[in-house]
């Protein structure tokens, strides 16, 4: 089955600085990568996907990269504030549009400091 | 965004016994997947409920510990069995009721003593 690796765990960057975060996965039929946020206690949110068919996707401060040759994809957070800190998940699946159960990476933990 | 609630937010209960938790979404939806996530960790997929049929569990993830229905479009209920404290976890629903992208519903928080 698919495996998702996600680096770094904890990612701590000054405000305003950018942050990027790596998850590399196994299974070259997966084709759609969203990216959850998570904050305590709280459910996690969708902030941003993209398809295979599709090398980079920017949504405001966020933007989220697509290597399917290395099986790569990256998360991009520029500007960050203080409301960006929580834990990050990266996700992959087989079946376009998410139509079938996500594998997660590990979480990142991203510190903003003021 | 469509509406995902679940019921309990939490519970606390005896080892041996049994909690089942509901799902619901206020749109018909297809498929309907049940996470869990234990203290500090990521989420792992436990199964995946399309109506109509039988739940497909992933590995390490059996119907006898988690059995799951589907009676409708919209609702979806996951029974965690003969509890032991390793069942201490959040439990999360999830499905796609724009067709699309996944969302989640606010977790049940299981504690078994």
């Amino acid at each position: 089955g698919e495996n998702v690796e996600q680096h770094p765990s904890t990612l701590s960057v000054q405000e305003g600085d950018s942050a990027v975060i790596k998850c590399t996965y196994s299974d070259s039929a997966s084709n759609y990568f969203p990216w959850y946020k998570q904050e305590l206690g709280k459910r996690p949110q969708l902030i941003i996907d993209i398809r295979s068919n599709v090398g980079e996707k920017k949504d405001q401060r966020i933007a989220v990269t697509l290597n399917k040759t290395a099986k790569h994809f990256s998360l991009h957070i520029t500007e960050t504030q203080p409301e960006d800190s929580a834990v990050y998940f990266c996700a992959a699946s087989t079946a376009g549009g998410g139509a079938d159960g996500l594998t997660f990476g590990k979480g990142t933990h991203l510190i903003i400091q003021p | 965004s469509a509406v995902i609630s679940q019921k309990p937010s939490r519970d606390i209960c005896q080892r041996g016994t049994s909690l089942t938790i509901q799902c619901q979404v206020d749109s018909q939806v297809t498929m309907m997947f049940w996470y869990r996530q234990q203290p500090g960790q990521s989420l792992t997929l436990i199964a995946t409920a399309n109506q109509g049929s039988e739940a497909t569990y992933e590995s390490g993830f059996v119907i006898d510990k988690f059995p799951i229905s589907r009676p409708n479009l919209t609702f979806s209920t996951l029974t965690v069995s003969n509890m032991s404290p390793e069942d201490s976890s959040i439990y999360l629903c999830s499905s796609m009721p724009g067709g699309n992208e996944q969302f989640f519903g606010p977790g049940t928080r299981l504690t078994v003593l």
